[in-house]
């Protein structure tokens, strides 16, 4: 089955710098790859997703980028602000509809 | 966006009891919901994958009498915990998509059961 692993488990960065988080994939049937930002107490909500057939997808401050080649996917936060603070969750979908997510990022920015 | 309801958001029982969490898509129609487990600052571990009509498709180590599944609507599924210990103690949470396939997942707000 597929598996998911992501990078880094922590993150921490000061207000109005970038945040990457990295995840590598293993089944190359995976075609969508939704990224998932989990506050405290909370159920994941999406906040940006990325499909097979593109490399790159922007929204704002939030960016995703895909290599199929490599299986891995990235989620990139610029200007980040305290409210960013959170779990973010990547995930590998394949056509069968099953997400596999991967284990975690605990995001902190320091105002 | 679509908007999934999940109650109670948290629950405190006694040993031995039975508890039911309630998901609901409230502005679309779900014929497959998730259900899923979730420790203290780890994953979503997906325990069963509900569908309406029919019998809940359980993941390898998710005992299915211990944790009954109904879809009985297009809009209702339920997580019975039966018998419940304190090792069941953990964040429950129901998801489901607008269409079958690949897709945005909308979840639940998450039940925090607490078994005394």
């Amino acid at each position: 089955g597929e598996n998911v692993e992501q990078h880094p488990s922590t993150l921490s960065v000061q207000e109005g710098d970038s945040a990457v988080i990295k995840c590598t994939y293993s089944d190359s049937a995976s075609n969508y790859f939704p990224w998932y930002k989990q506050e405290l107490g909370k159920g994941p909500q999406l906040i940006i997703d990325i499909r097979s057939n593109v490399g790159e997808k922007k929204d704002q401050r939030i960016a995703v980028t895909l290599n199929k080649t490599a299986k891995h996917f990235s989620l990139h936060i610029t200007e980040t602000q305290p409210e960013d603070s959170a779990v973010y969750f990547c995930a590998a979908d394949t056509n069968a509809g099953k997400s596999t997510f991967g284990d975690g990022t605990t995001l902190t920015v320091k105002p | 966006g679509a908007v999934v309801s999940q109650h109670p958001s948290r629950v405190i029982c006694k040993s031995g009891t039975s508890v039911k969490i309630e998901c609901r898509s409230l502005d679309f129609q779900a014929t497959t919901m998730f259900w899923y487990r979730q420790f203290p600052k780890k994953s979503l571990m997906l325990m069963a994958t509900s569908n309406e009509g029919s019998k809940a498709t359980y993941e390898q180590g998710v005992e299915k009498d211990k944790f009954l599944i109904n879809h009985a609507s297009l809009t209702l599924s339920t997580l019975t915990v039966t018998s419940a210990h304190p090792e069941d103690s953990s964040f429950y949470i129901c998801s489901a998509r607008l269409l079958a396939g690949t897709g945005e997942l909308f979840f639940g707000e998450g039940s925090r059961l607490t078994v005394l």
